[in-house]
């Protein structure tokens, strides 16, 4: 089956700064989606991206499905911005299949 | 709030137990789904309902029983669960043409204890 992994698994920010987080995955995919996981446990969604690149806010993100990989990046981070970030690709139209996660940290 | 909703939001039930998860989509979608995710796992796929009818069973066991009896609503049943069945259950939903699914909205979870 289709393997999404995601880099790095843990990241620790100091208040302002950028990152970016990667999604490689191993076979071609119909979609792929951005979630943000809340420490409730809720799961956000932050960008529907099957190639090229959307931005929201502080947030963007870039898919290049030839070379099976998406990017987010989080400028200007904030203390809420805390959680785990997923990327979850459509495989064979109709499963979602989620990465492992980002775990990040922003202190102040 | 992502239009979908799920109850209880915290669980605990002895392995004897009954119990049932609801989930409700106020999102006029067509396909909902339930997810397990336990400690340092990713998500796991549990079960696809698209129109009404169940579309996929990711070898799950029988303990867990779903129902699905409108596009609305999404029920997971409970029973003789173990110990290793606690985790965080999500449900989404979302709008599928042909078998395809688009993107997809997720509920708060249900967090579940098994004593």
């Amino acid at each position: 089956g289709i393997q999404v992994e995601q880099s790095p698994p843990d990241l620790i920010l100091q208040e302002g700064a950028n990152s970016t987080l990667r999604c490689n995955f191993s076979d071609s995919v119909n979609n792929l989606q951005w979630f943000h996981q809340n420490p409730w446990g809720q799961l956000i969604n932050l960008f529907y991206i099957p190639s090229g690149t959307k931005q929201n806010g502080r947030l963007s993100a870039t898919t290049v499905a030839t070379e099976r990989y998406s990017l987010l990046y989080i400028s200007s981070s904030q203390t809420t911005d805390s959680g785990v970030y997923f990327c979850a690709v459509l495989y064979n139209t109709d499963k979602l299949i989620f990465g492992t996660g980002t775990r990040l940290q922003v202190f102040p | 709030e992502t239009g979908v909703t799920q109850t209880p939001r915290h669980l605990v039930m002895g392995m004897t137990n009954k119990k049932s998860l609801k989930c409700e989509q106020h999102l006029g979608h067509n396909a909902m789904y339930w997810y397990k995710q336990s400690a340092k796992k990713p998500l796991e796929l549990m079960f696809v309902y698209s129109l009404e009818e169940r579309v996929e069973n990711n070898s799950v066991p029988s303990r867990f029983s779903p129902e699905c009896p409108n596009s609305s609503h999404l029920f997971l049943h409970l029973h003789t669960l173990q110990p290793e069945d606690s985790a965080l259950y999500l449900c989404a939903s979302s709008y599928a043409v042909t078998g395809i699914i688009n993107e997809q909205f997720f509920g708060p979870g249900t967090r579940l204890t098994v004593l």
